[in-house]
Formats: C-alpha cells, structure tokens, sequence
C-alpha cells in the first residue's frame, strides 16, 4: 500500500528565499505524482503534475522533480513570495489506480 | 467557469441527523471522487465513481452512501450523523480512470461540523 511522507510539517523562511520541500513514496510504481496548494479554508489548487516517465516539471517559479527509483519527488520555490504561504501537498497514483494518496502537507511561511 | 463545485461551503448540524453535500463537475471528466480532510488536515480517499459507476470504496461506514445521477455529479448523503464526521469533505474529478496526463481537479470543500 501506498504511502507518502513530507519533510518538512512546517517551514518559514524570509522572503526571497529559494526553498526545496521533500515528499517521499514508498510503492515506486507510480503512475503519476501531483503537487498542491491549499490556503487556510480553502480547496486545493493543482500546481504541478510529474508523470512516471518524466523526470520534472515547471510553471513559473516553481519546479517539481521526481525521482522513481529512490522514491522521491521534490518542490523547488524560487525567490519566494509572502503569497506562497500556504500547505503544499504531494500525492501519489499507482497504476491501475486512480485515487490519490497524499503526504500530511508542509505549511510554508514566508515573511516578508 | 469550469470547475467542480460542491453544496453547501459550511454545514452545522445535529448528531442523529441525515445531510446531504452535492457535487457537480463541468469538466467532462469520467471519474468523480469524495476525499474527507480530518482534524490533522489529512486527505484520504473515500469514494470513486466513474460514469455513474462506484469502483472504489475505501472501508467508509455504511453510513455514508454516494449517489451518482450522471458522470457529472456525485452527491453525499451520510445518515444519523456521528461527531466523529466532523471534517472538510472535498469533491474532486478527473478525466480518466487512470487519471492520465491531465490528473485532478477539486472543489472548495464542504465544511461539516457534527454538534
């Protein structure tokens, strides 16, 4: 069974700051990887989907890795902005599945 | 707008009582879920349906029954409400079963407080 993990829980860091946030996953056959957003009270919003066979992707400043055989993925944030806290979550689809399992989340704060 | 919106945002309500949240995608997506967000703010899977189909169901009380009338809305009725249901309910599609290229998109969420 699938199981995802975030390092950090929490993070604050001042403005202008490049910053990594980790998610591991313990079942490598992944199908796909999806990186989130959720504001206090809010739904999620999508950031950025990594399939299997892709090594990253970008939108802006912000870069998602993944690494399948180590069972990892990474969200780079560069030059980050007090609008950029929130929750960052990472979830996982295994193939043949369609459901996401997800990471606890890594609240981000950053100070202006 | 394209979305997947979900009825109502905050819902207060009695223990013993029966609730329903509504979920409609105009996405043209296959698969509608129900994700529950508990107290910690963890998500985990509770119900996929695809095409008016349930094809997952996550070990959730009977308590909680989906309906699905169409591909494009998947409704939630839960029963002699518990204070344990307490938590945010998100609504969420996606356009294939196995999510594909294009991967998931979700509602704003259901607030429910059991009191």
């Amino acid at each position: 069974k699938q199981e995802v993990t975030q390092i950090p829980a929490a993070l604050s860091v001042p403005e202008g700051e490049n910053l990594v946030l980790n998610c591991s996953f313990t079942d490598s056959a992944i199908y796909n990887l999806q990186w989130f957003r959720q504001d206090p009270g809010k739904g999620l919003t999508s950031l950025l989907l990594i399939q299997s066979s892709q090594r990253e992707q970008t939108s802006g400043r912000l870069n998602a890795s993944l690494d399948k055989s180590s069972g990892r993925s990474t969200l780079y944030i560069a030059a980050s902005q007090p609008g950029d806290s929130a929750t960052y979550l990472c979830a996982a689809t295994n193939s043949g599945y369609s459901t996401l399992t997800f990471g606890k989340g890594t609240m981000l704060l950053v100070s202006p | 707008d394209t979305a997947v919106s979900q009825t109502p945002k905050y819902l207060v309500t009695q223990m013993g009582n029966d609730k329903s949240i509504k979920c409609e995608q105009n996405l043209g997506h296959d698969t509608m879920y129900w994700y529950k967000q508990d107290s910690k703010k963890f998500l985990k899977i509770m119900f996929s349906y695809n095409n008016k189909e349930l094809i997952i169901n996550e070990t959730v009380p009977n308590r909680f029954s989906p309906k699905s009338p169409d591909k494009a809305h998947l409704n939630l009725h839960i029963n002699s409400l518990e204070l344990g249901d307490s938590a945010v309910y998100f609504c969420a599609s996606s356009p294939l079963t196995g999510v594909g290229d294009y991967g998931y998109t979700f509602g704003s969420g259901t607030r429910l407080t059991v009191v």
